[in-house]
């Protein structure tokens, strides 16, 4: 079975520093993996994904991740914060090799950026 | 793309009544997926189908819970006898199976409190 774990419910960060939301899977299969952004009373937004091929993935707004097999990991980064990032962010898992199939969410992460 | 609307954006009730959320999923998309987030968690599924036949249900769906998509476009997730723990995000979201993009479009959720 599929499951995610995203260390840190809470992360703090002062504008213009790096963010490094981290984000832990475990899958039967060869994973899809995505990160979505939610904000305040919103839907949720993909950001980016890793399906196969190249093992850096770029997304919108300058978010970056890195699917590290050996590691199990899925970080998500961005070398500089702005204010308008702060929200709450998602990593997800597919129940199978397809992003077409239900998505196994973690518990997520508070990103709150600091003037 | 117009996007994934739900309706109503929020749902008031008191215990044991019955409610009924609709989502209409973006046009052309035959995959549409149910998800329940509770404060502080990720979304967790609840059920998907592909046009009008529902391929899984969740454990979670428990009797009470009932969803359909009678003509593959929109949807209704039907709660019987709500409870205070029904209270949630509903979310729903569509995919796409016939392009590569692997991606499901999240709509803005409806929130549901039960009094």
């Amino acid at each position: 079975a599929q499951s995610v774990t995203q260390l840190g419910s809470h992360v703090s960060v002062s504008e213009g520093a790096l963010v490094l939301l981290r984000c832990n899977y475990s899958s039967s299969v060869p994973p899809y993996l995505f990160w979505y952004v939610q904000y305040p009373n919103q839907g949720l937004q993909l950001l980016l994904k890793y399906t196969t091929g190249a093992t850096l993935v770029k997304g919108i707004n300058g978010f970056e991740a890195e699917f590290k097999k050996s590691e199990t990991s899925f970080h998500l980064t961005k070398p500089s914060a702005h204010m308008s990032d702060a929200a709450e962010y998602f990593c997800a898992v597919s129940a199978s090799n397809s992003g077409n199939t239900p998505l196994v969410f973690g518990k997520g992460t508070r990103l709150s950026v600091i003037a | 793309d117009t996007g994934v609307s739900q309706d109503p954006r929020h749902k008031i009730t008191k215990r044991g009544q019955n409610v009924t959320f609709r989502c209409d999923p973006i046009s052309e998309h035959n995959r549409l997926y149910w998800y329940r987030q509770t404060l502080g968690q990720g979304p967790e599924f609840l059920t998907y189908f592909q046009n009008e036949a529902q391929l899984e249900k969740s454990r979670l769906l428990s009797d009470r819970f009932s969803a359909e998509r009678p003509k593959g476009s929109f949807s209704t997730l039907e709660i019987q006898r709500t409870e205070q723990g029904d209270s949630a995000m509903y979310l729903c979201a569509s995919s796409f199976t016939r392009d590569r993009r692997n991606e499901q479009f999240f709509g803005p959720g409806t929130r549901l409190t039960v009094l």
